[in-house]
């Protein structure tokens, strides 16, 4: 059974600091998705990150994919308050027609 | 664009009563997912559909069913609804494996 880890599960940020979120992972899966929710709303896909050594930035987030490891991680570069939201990882369970196994989610509080 | 439209937003049941929640997508995606969310546990696969046609039990189908009704939509359906299915369902859709799921804006089920 994949079982998918995210620590830490809370993160309170200082804006203009930098931060990592790590999602590790049990069984072997080429695949991994970052995922973002602000409170009461739906999941937006942020990363697609597909094979090993993959890394993936948009703005102040950097995501990468270590497959041999079993680890994803999510930087943070110098938080703002706007990235203040929960942060999941997903992978792809091998063989499995898409389904996927999520993390637990990260809550990020980013204040000043 | 609508993407993954899921009905209702909000439901209030009692223990006993039968519900179905709707999804549709107009992304002509192949496959559906039906996920609960319960807070720290991030989602949890309830039953999906690779295609089609076919639909199969995910990590936590007990108490529930579904129905792929054409390629547009996935009905998830309670029979008998308890206190234990107070959740905030999410429909989520995806094209092929290694792309990432889109997802509804969510149902929030409450029963007493």
């Amino acid at each position: 059974e994949l079982k998918v880890e995210q620590n830490p599960l809370f993160l309170s940020m200082q804006e203009g600091k930098n931060y990592t979120i790590y999602c590790n992972y049990s069984t072997t899966s080429d695949r991994l998705y970052w995922y973002r929710q602000d409170p009461g709303k739906s999941l937006e896909s942020l990363f697609v990150l597909l094979s090993n050594g993959a890394v993936k930035q948009e703005g102040r987030l950097m995501a990468s994919l270590d497959t041999k490891a079993r680890l994803s991680t999510l930087h943070i570069t110098a938080a703002v308050h706007d990235l203040s939201a929960t942060y999941f990882c997903a992978v792809d369970i091998k063989n499995s027609w898409g389904k996927f196994q999520f993390g637990a989610g990260t809550q990020v509080v980013v204040t000043p | 664009n609508a993407g993954v439209t899921q009905t209702p937003k909000f439901q209030v049941l009692k223990t006993g009563q039968s519900m179905t929640l709707q999804c549709a997508q107009d992304m002509n995606h192949n496959s559906m997912y039906w996920y609960r969310q319960d807070p720290g546990m991030g989602l949890r696969l309830i039953y999906y559909s690779a295609s089609e046609g076919t639909t199969d039990k995910g990590e936590v189908p007990n108490g529930y069913n579904v129905s792929r009704l054409n390629k547009r939509e996935f009905s998830l359906r309670l029979e008998s609804a308890a206190p234990s299915q107070t959740s905030v369902y999410f429909c989520a859709s995806s094209t092929t494996v290694g792309q990432p799921q889109h997802f509804g804006d969510g149902t929030r089920l409450s029963i007493l």
